[in-house]
């Protein structure tokens, strides 16, 4: 069936980095956007940016730029989002989730990621 | 970006009534809205795409209407695991921004 697993929780000191993996299975993986979206304990959902898998192009909300990186390996249906220089307001939880439709991002997230619980502590 | 205000942030309901959540954006994004049910510790699952068109496999109680800046989400006749959290997301132009979300309890 078509899914999305991915990687493991992640405590992390202030100023380091974390990398979450989203492996992607029962698809074409390089037909689909994978957006990534995070939620703060007790918080809403925030939408952070998409990767194309195909041509590896990406977008991210402005607040991230210089901290986030979205890349993808075809090869193993694998895309990633490291985030750098963490801050404790960065703990959340982080969510893969494929675009509904192939290669138009106006239909909604129809396939998540069961989430990666990030904990930035000293 | 385009500002999202979803109302209410919480209301209260019983089993077997019908509520509705309100959804306005900043900007004309035509019908390209999305309504997602998120349950504790789970993962959000799409219910409504394009403003009216139900998800496959979500029940034909869930219903969502509007275009331009004002949408709804209709329950009707809520079911005990209807009483989860709600947020809309705008998909016409990149930030897809999010609702501020709804929580229905009992």
């Amino acid at each position: 069936q078509v899914q999305l697993v991915q990687s493991g929780a992640e405590v992390k000191k202030p100023g380091a980095s974390v990398k979450v993996s989203c492996k992607a299975s029962g698809y074409r993986f390089s037909g689909y956007y994978i957006n990534w979206v995070r939620q703060a304990p007790g918080q809403g959902l925030e939408w952070m940016g998409w990767i194309n898998p195909n041509s590896g192009d990406t977008n991210f909300v402005q607040k991230f730029k210089g901290r986030v990186t979205m890349a993808r390996d075809t090869s193993i249906n694998t895309a990633y989002m490291e985030l750098s220089r963490l801050r404790s307001d960065d703990t959340a939880v982080y969510y893969c989730a494929r675009d509904k439709v192939s290669g138009s991002p106006f239909y909604g997230m129809d396939v998540w990621g069961q989430g990666t619980t990030v904990t930035v502590s000293s | 970006d385009i500002e999202m205000t979803q109302s209410p942030s919480s209301l209260s309901a019983s089993v077997g009534d019908e509520v509705t959540i309100t959804c306005r954006t900043s900007q004309n994004i035509r019908d390209f809205l999305n309504w997602y049910q998120q349950k504790p510790g789970k993962a959000p699952e799409l219910l409504i795409y394009s403003a009216s068109s139900l998800q496959s496999g979500v029940p034909s109680r869930f219903r969502g209407s509007g275009s331009g800046t004002h949408f709804t989400l209709t329950i009707n006749s809520l079911e005990p695991e209807d009483f989860v959290t709600y947020y809309c997301q705008q998909s016409y132009s990149s930030p897809r921004t999010f609702g501020q979300g709804t929580k229905v309890e009992i």
